[in-house]
């Protein structure tokens, strides 16, 4: 079976561009978690839905980033306008059942903002 | 209150050495605690998981240890192959204000030496 989707694998784009990130979860999975990593951060969650409802939104940092989940197979995080400090590798996670717990991660976007 | 405590940053093992990992938290509202690897340019990925009515769980030769009054728990890795070489994260998950979350430990970036 297919794991988790991630597109593009890596971005590269200039200060002020808008950017967006694309996420197939594994099928029959109906939460889907999108996470920030960066060696000064670590991994960090920026927002989760639970059959395509968003239930936390709270590590969203600002504004300029957004997701959308329009259905149980699709989801996008979308940076606009991008900045320089937002280069990172972002994943998208999914797991079964509405649970934090079990989750696959795919193999994320490397993304650099020059 | 959400953060999880990883240590060491970093580890450099012998092969067929003990590898030895810490973390801790400090709300006891957690009540699952999984351990993921990430190896160069993948996600992580869910490697073993406890819940806190045990102390200890097996996997092969990954071994959870957890203490509930101390709130800290490690993953041991015996027999350290170089293969094990990867970045281990711990974790904790539960309902935190109301919400499910899984908030990662910052990481341990394990060598293991042929």
């Amino acid at each position: 079976d297919a794991g988790v989707i991630q597109s593009p694998r890596h971005e590269v784009t200039e200060m002020g561009q808008e950017v967006t990130l694309r996420c197939k979860p594994i099928s029959g999975h109906n939460s889907l978690f999108w996470y920030r990593q960066t060696m000064m951060r670590g991994l960090e969650l920026l927002i989760y839905f639970n059959n395509n409802v968003p239930i936390d939104d709270s590590g969203m940092p600002e504004d300029r980033f957004s997701a959308k989940m329009p259905n149980a197979s699709f989801s996008t995080l979308k940076i606009q306008p991008s900045e320089p400090r937002d280069s990172a590798v972002y994943f998208c996670a999914s797991s079964f059942s509405g649970s934090t717990r079990n989750q696959y991660f795919g193999p994320g976007t490397r993304l650099t903002v020059t | 209150q959400q953060q999880v405590k990883q240590s060491p940053q970093s580890l450099i093992v012998q092969k067929g050495g003990i590898s030895i990992i810490n973390c801790a938290y400090e709300n006891t509202a957690f009540d699952y605690f999984p351990w993921y690897q990430q190896f160069p340019g993948k996600g992580p990925a869910l490697l073993i998981a406890i819940r806190p009515d045990v102390s200890e769980k097996k996997e092969g030769r990954f071994t959870i240890s957890f203490n509930k009054s101390a709130k800290q728990f490690s993953l041991h890795i015996m027999d350290s192959q170089p293969g094990d070489s990867a970045t281990y994260f711990c974790a904790a998950s539960g309902l935190i204000q109301g919400a499910q979350k899984l908030v990662f430990g910052q990481g341990t970036r394990l060598t293991i030496n042929p």
